[in-house]
């Protein structure tokens, strides 16, 4: 089955600054790769996804870039703020069915 | 804007109990999941529901556990017999169709067994 490793797991930053989380993952058939962000005791929540037909997509300060030769998927937030503190989650599936394997979560934590 | 609801946000029971874990989807979608996060730790696939019947299920979800969509509108998740093991956030999620991937995620029932 899939694997999917996210790291760092812990990553802290200045207000302003950028943060860049990274994943891989094991199975070439996936083409489907959400991120999720996870506020304390709270669901979690869509910020931005990619389909391997594309290499990367951006959306404000949120963008996400897809190496599917290396199988590894990246999270870039630029001009941190202390709301983007949270846990962060990536994911790889198979659309159609489209059965998720996350990862472990990186907590960002923004200090102002 | 329409969103997946859970109840209860919170359930505690005894070790051997019987849970039933309730979620109302979205009311167009047609694929439903159940998930578990242990505090602390990555999300971990359960359980995928579609056409009236179990499309995908992952090694934790066993015996144990059973899901029902028993009327138009509720998804439930039982948990026979529970263990200290099964405490953990229970998220259920819905999903349209059409080549829309997205998850759309309850907020949860936490489930504490002592």
């Amino acid at each position: 089955g899939e694997n999917v490793e996210q790291h760092p797991s812990t990553l802290s930053v200045q207000e302003g600054d950028s943060a860049v989380i990274k994943c891989t993952y094991s199975d070439s058939a996936s083409n489907y790769f959400p991120w999720y962000k996870q506020e304390l005791g709270k669901r979690p929540q869509l910020i931005i996804d990619i389909r391997s037909n594309v290499g990367e997509k951006k959306d404000q300060r949120i963008a996400v870039t897809l190496n599917k030769t290396a199988k590894h998927f990246s999270l870039h937030i630029t001009e941190t703020q202390p709301e983007d503190s949270a846990v962060y989650f990536c994911a790889a599936g198979v659309g159609g069915s489209y059965i998720p394997t996350f990862g472990r979560g990186t907590s960002l934590i923004v200090h102002p | 804007e329409p969103e997946v609801t859970q109840t209860p946000s919170h359930q505690v029971t005894q070790m051997g109990q019987e849970v039933i874990l309730h979620c109302v989807p979205i009311s167009n979608h047609l694929y439903f999941y159940w998930y578990r996060q242990i505090l602390g730790q990555k999300v971990e696939f359960l359980v995928s529901f579609y056409n009236n019947e179990i499309s995908e299920k992952s090694e934790i979800f066993d015996d144990q556990f059973s899901v029902e969509r028993p009327d138009g509108s509720n998804f439930t998740l039982k948990i026979r017999s529970t263990k200290l093991e099964d405490s953990a956030m229970y998220f259920c999620a819905s999903r349209g169709t059409g080549g829309f991937y997205e998850q759309y995620f309850g907020p949860g029932t936490r489930l504490t067994v002592t």
